[in-house]
């Protein structure tokens, strides 16, 4: 059964400053790696996923996100945060043989401060 | 417009009374799931169906039960709630094929007194 690690339940940023947030999984297949974002009062988007072949994938709104496979990692990172990324970021996985199943992690709360 | 649908998206309620909780999507998708979040904790799947008359328990063991009689309605509910079953309820839908992610409704705020 795969599980997943949010390793930072807050983190603080300035607008205008980088952010990372990280996300570790455990799982002994091949698995999907997603992002969802959640803005207040509203349930889950998705921001990004990896399925296979490039291990960096992007989102329309400048997160990225780099698969690495031998530290099975999935961290996300933006370059300059905006207030309106203000939000809660969920890491989760699937199993690609397992296709219905989603686990998440604990979740990220992103405060950007002017 | 494709989209999933929760009623209501706040509901007070007072203990032993019984509550459904609705879910609909409009984009045909046969896979439908049921999350219960609480603050700071992660996303615990409490109910799914592959589709219409298929309905399977979760991870997380939960009190309510879950009905597919058509494909874009998923409703769940509590015969009896009670105070520790105060939580948000995430809905989501997937369509066919592993690539394909889940879709998430607004949610819906349970709070028993």
């Amino acid at each position: 059964a795969q599980s997943v690690t949010q390793l930072d339940s807050q983190v603080p940023v300035f607008e205008e400053a980088p952010v990372e947030l990280r996300c570790n999984y455990s799982s002994s297949v091949s698995v999907y790696l997603f992002w969802y974002v959640q803005y207040p009062n509203q349930g889950l988007q998705l921001l990004l996923k990896y399925l296979s072949g490039s291990t960096l994938v992007e989102s329309i709104n400048g997160f990225e996100a780099e698969f690495n496979k031998s530290q099975t990692s999935f961290h996300l990172r933006k370059p300059s945060v905006h207030i309106s990324d203000t939000a809660e970021y969920f890491c989760a996985v699937s199993e690609a043989s397992n296709d219905y199943k989603l686990s998440f992690g604990a979740g990220t709360t992103v405060t950007v401060r002017a | 417009e494709a989209d999933i649908y929760q009623t209501p998206r706040y509901l007070v309620i007072g203990t032993g009374k019984k509550i459904t909780l609705e879910c609909s999507q409009t984009m045909g998708h046969d896979k439908m799931y049921w999350y219960q979040q609480d603050p700071g904790m992660e996303l615990h799947l409490i109910h799914y169906s592959y589709g219409v008359n298929s309905t399977e328990k979760g991870d997380l063991s939960s009190e309510s039960t879950v009905s597919r009689i058509r494909t874009e309605h998923f409703p769940l509910t509590l015969e009896s709630a009670r105070p520790s079953h105060t939580s948000q309820y995430l809905c989501a839908s997937k369509g066919a094929g592993s690539y394909n992610e889940q879709f998430f409704g607004p949610g819906t705020r349970l709070t028993v007194l």
